[in-house]
């Protein structure tokens, strides 16, 4: 299967900071990228879209300026999740999506963010 | 909204028994399922997927069940092993949307006994 690198695993920031998460495409080139969020013991929810080259879609409830999300090449896209507070403590999990693969969707290792 | 759902949130079994995990999904749109299997801290993982167009398909050692009439899936996997614990997530794709753009369900705590 694909190679997905995602990084940080963890991070632990003060709030007001601002962290960002890279996700990278190892061995195939990303055309689109969806980034995930994902609460203690919850499901996986969809933030956002986005594709090379263009501004992101996020999903309603998403702010789209305090969730900056980054793709401009093939193989990398960040997600910086700007002046964070103690709310944005999640799991970030990105997957990207390359165009010629049109089944199995491919997820980095995730990212645990806490925000104290 | 139309969501997709889990029956159960917790099951627990001995190890060498079979595993049956039930979604339930609203969106007759949707036409790609994929389960997946989440250890904690890490990101999901592949198990096996089926499309609208097929009603069963298996993999090692597990199964994937689809009836569209009820809207029900299920995964099947046999000879559960410790090492199968973990939360399952069944996941829907909508028809035309991209293959990456999912939407998951609540989740299933898998837990084998020794």
């Amino acid at each position: 299967g694909a190679v997905v690198s995602q990084h940080p695993s963890w991070v632990i920031c003060k709030s007001g900071t601002s962290v960002k998460i890279e996700c990278r495409s190892l061995d195939f080139q990303a055309t689109t990228m969806f980034w995930y969020r994902q609460f203690p013991k919850q499901s996986l929810m969809l933030m956002a879209t986005s594709n090379e080259g263009s501004k992101a879609t996020y999903e309603q409830g998403v702010e789209k300026d305090k969730f900056l999300i980054n793709h401009a090449s093939l193989t990398l896209s960040t997600l910086t999740v700007t002046s964070a507070h103690p709310e944005d403590s999640s799991f970030y999990i990105c997957s990207p999506q390359a165009a010629s693969l049109n089944t199995e969707a491919f997820f980095g290792q995730g990212t645990r963010l806490t925000v104290v | 909204g139309e969501s997709v759902g889990l029956h159960l949130p917790t099951l627990s079994v001995q190890e060498g028994d079979n595993s049956i995990i039930n979604c339930a999904y609203s969106n007759s749109a949707s036409d790609y399922f994929i389960w997946y299997k989440q250890e904690s801290g890490k990101g999901p993982q592949f198990i096996i997927d089926i499309r609208s167009n097929m009603d069963k398909r298996q993999g090692q050692r597990v199964t994937v069940l689809l009836n569209k009439t009820v809207k029900h899936l299920s995964l099947q996997i046999a000879a559960t092993q410790p090492g199968d614990s973990a939360v399952y997530f069944c996941a829907e794709n909508i028809r035309g949307t991209s293959y990456g753009k999912l939407t998951f369900g609540q989740g299933t705590i898998l837990t084998v006994h020794p």
